[in-house]
């Protein structure tokens, strides 16, 4: 069975521009939590989707934007990225939370 | 904002000693998780605890929790070479409210 994928895995952006990062929950997982990791740090959080549905949101901007679908994947939208936007982007499932969480291997946003 | 604070920030051991890392955090739990991360890869779930326990042991890992004064130990027994990594702790409040994690425990262990 497939751990939590995400894509891509590395991605280099402009400041002004727009992304979007993209997870696959494990199997039978509804729940999605996205969190930010900048170098040197714990992970931030920044949103909770259980069945397509946002649960939870962190203190980050509202130029973050998420979904998840309804095969339980997800997507981040970052707009007018920022510098300080910079960092690894973690993507999380879990069913429910009984064993903690499945991270992905992350997606290392940089911006110039 | 951490919920978490480890302690120390950095830890590092001879193989074979053992290494205890300590999280402090705020508010009330249902449940406190450890995860090991490797080199700003993606984090792995190594144990979580229930407010109601008090110890849990998972191979060479014991974890304990003290809900009254609000802390909880990573024990790692044995180290090895393979222990280096960075060590969280993560706090749930349960429902949907946030799992927030701390700042890390920075694990050296030398062969």
């Amino acid at each position: 069975d497939a751990g939590v994928t995400q894509s891509p895995t590395h991605l280099i952006k402009t400041r002004g521009q727009h992304v979007t990062l993209r997870c696959s929950p494990i199997s039978g997982h509804k729940s999605v939590s996205w969190y930010q990791q900048v170098l040197g740090q714990g992970p931030q959080f920044i949103f909770q989707y259980y069945e397509k549905e946002e649960r939870g949101r962190g203190n980050f901007p509202d130029r973050f934007s998420a979904r998840q679908f309804p095969n339980y994947s997800s997507e981040l939208n970052v707009n007018a990225l920022l510098l300080g936007d910079s960092a690894l982007y973690l993507c999380a499932s879990s069913s429910p939370m009984l064993y903690g969480y499945t991270f992905g291997s992350g997606t290392r946003l940089t911006v110039v | 904002s951490q919920q978490g604070e480890e302690d120390p920030q950095a830890l590092s051991i001879q193989e074979g000693e053992n290494a205890t890392m300590n999280c402090s955090y705020k508010t009330s739990i249902n449940n406190l998780q450890w995860y090991r991360q490797n080199s700003g890869r993606g984090l792995v779930h190594l144990i979580l605890i229930r407010s109601n326990e008090r110890e849990k042991h998972s191979g060479r890992l014991r974890v304990t929790l003290d809900t009254s004064k609000k802390s909880s130990s990573l024990l790692i027994t044995a180290s090895r070479a393979a222990d280096t990594a960075s060590y969280f702790c993560a706090t749930d409040p349960g429902g949907y409210q946030k799992v927030t994690f701390g700042i890390g425990t920075k694990l050296q262990v030398i062969p």
